[in-house]
């Protein structure tokens, strides 16, 4: 396992296109958060997912913003109607969750997704 | 909600100890008190986690006093790669975990 990998490393969008980043989280661990950075300001949660089930969403993302994790592996972001505001990084990582909140705090993220949009 | 207070900044030398101090006054009874490291263009790096008292690793130690409001991540003879920004992680409300800005440490030669 080589850890949380995130596709693609770059995009560039016109304003107004979709736009859809993927997530493979650590194999084991249950739990998936999308996190979204912009330059100076520290990671901002978007939402996060034990297992299949997204169990919370940030009420900063619109309804432009949709996650998804089928199965409880891999996880998907869509973007919608893109907007320049929408310019960030977009981070994914993981956690094994159990019932010490120790572990759930252990989070391994991936290099992230830079999505610029013109 | 927990909330974490860092300082914005800190400038430190070759060699020398850094210490970061969070503030968290509202920290929950079972909450653990965990730092990462981001450097440019990567994602955030697990550094340490504590509950209370002392845990010390290969890369850093973390101090937490009885009160449990506060706590701050040592850094031993720090070098240029340490350079990059440090967070201070409670879990908050729900499992939400929150950053806040983070305190940006500048090593120089």
């Amino acid at each position: 396992d080589t850890g949380v990998s995130q596709d693609p490393r770059h995009k560039i969008t016109k304003r107004g296109q979709n736009v859809t980043f993927r997530c493979d989280p650590i194999s084991e661990h249950n739990r998936l958060y999308w996190y979204r950075q912009t330059l100076g300001q520290g990671p901002e949660f978007l939402t996060y997912f034990q297992n299949e089930a997204q169990l919370e969403k940030s009420r900063l993302l619109s309804d432009r913003f949709s996650a998804e994790r089928p199965k409880g592996s891999f996880s998907t972001l869509e973007i919608q109607r893109t907007e320049q505001g929408d310019s960030a990084m977009y981070l994914c990582a993981s956690s094994l969750g159990g019932t010490d909140s120790s572990g759930a705090n252990v989070l391994t993220f991936g290099a992230g997704s830079r999505l610029t949009v013109l | 909600l927990a909330k974490t207070t860092q300082p914005i900044s800190m400038d430190s030398y070759e060699g020398q100890e850094v210490n970061i101090t969070c503030s968290h006054n509202n920290i929950a009874t079972n909450d653990y008190i965990t730092w990462y490291q981001q450097f440019p263009s990567q994602g955030p790096r697990f550094i340490i986690q504590g509950y209370k008292t002392k845990v010390t690793n290969e890369v850093a130690s973390l101090f937490i006093p009885a009160d449990r409001k506060s706590s701050t991540l040592s850094l031993p003879r720090v070098s240029l790669s340490d350079t990059a920004v440090y967070y201070c992680l409670l879990k908050a409300a729900g499992n939400k975990l929150t950053f806040g800005g983070g305190t940006r440490v500048l090593v120089k030669p």
